[in-house]
């Protein structure tokens, strides 16, 4: 199985703060990477896919970027509604695992 | 716009077999592209990926349930399904089902449906 490894795993941010959350992949996944966004008792949110393409609907101030093992999640201004855990996901290979997650909480 | 829903017992006993439903709406099981999955969530902990079904009846599991799982689709009634046998209190878990898109080479999951909590307990 490949194994994601998401940092960091708890994050404390102000509003307007940029955020960068890395996933690393236990090996090369090309740019099969999606992220996600999760707030409590509900389901996952996609916003990202194929590493840096932004789901439609999604604000432009997330953005992904990486490909091979490497990955980043980055919200450039954070915003009140953007508290929440983040979750990245390989989609290269079966069985498709997630990360640990990072939960984003206010300062 | 496809959407999901679960449905089945929120309650199952110990050495008992999970079952839960997703119904598909908005669109149709059979359209190509489409794999159609479960994933559950342990309280408090990350995702796992428990396996899909593309409507052929091809299946994928996750080898780490591949013993005690099933997974089934009826097209004509546009749902799918989700049997986990043996259960113990470690399977007590939201679960999720939810497309797995594939498009040229890229694949995603979206929608999510709302997720149901499954407590194992006697």
């Amino acid at each position: 199985d490949i194994q994601l490894t998401q940092s960091p795993s708890f994050l404390s941010a102000s509003v307007g703060d940029r955020v960068t959350i890395t996933c690393r992949a236990s090996q090369g996944i090309s740019s099969s990477l999606a992220w996600y966004q999760q707030k409590p008792g509900i389901a996952p949110k996609l916003l990202i896919y194929a590493a840096s393409t932004l789901q439609s609907g999604v604000p432009s101030r997330f953005s992904g970027s990486g490909s091979g093992t490497e990955f980043t999640l980055t919200i450039s201004s954070l915003q009140p509604e953007d508290f929440a855990a983040y979750y990245c996901q390989q989609l290269e290979s079966y069985p498709l695992t997630f990360g640990g997650g990072t939960k984003v909480e206010i300062k | 716009q496809v959407q999901l829903q679960e449905s089945g017992p929120g309650l199952v006993k110990p050495s008992q077999t999970l079952s839960l439903t997703c119904t598909v709406s908005g669109g149709s099981i059979s359209s190509g592209g489409n794999y159609w999955s479960w994933i559950r969530q342990h309280p408090g902990k990350a995702l796992e990926w428990i396996g899909c079904i593309f409507y052929s009846g091809a299946t994928f599991y996750n080898p780490s349930l591949k013993s005690r799982v099933t997974i089934s689709v009826d097209t004509s009634k546009n749902y799918f399904s989700l049997k986990l046998s043996s259960v113990t209190a470690a399977d007590t878990a939201v679960y999720y089902c939810a497309r797995e898109r594939r498009h040229f080479d890229w694949n995603w999951v979206d929608p999510w449906g709302q997720g149901t909590l499954v407590t194992v307990s006697s």
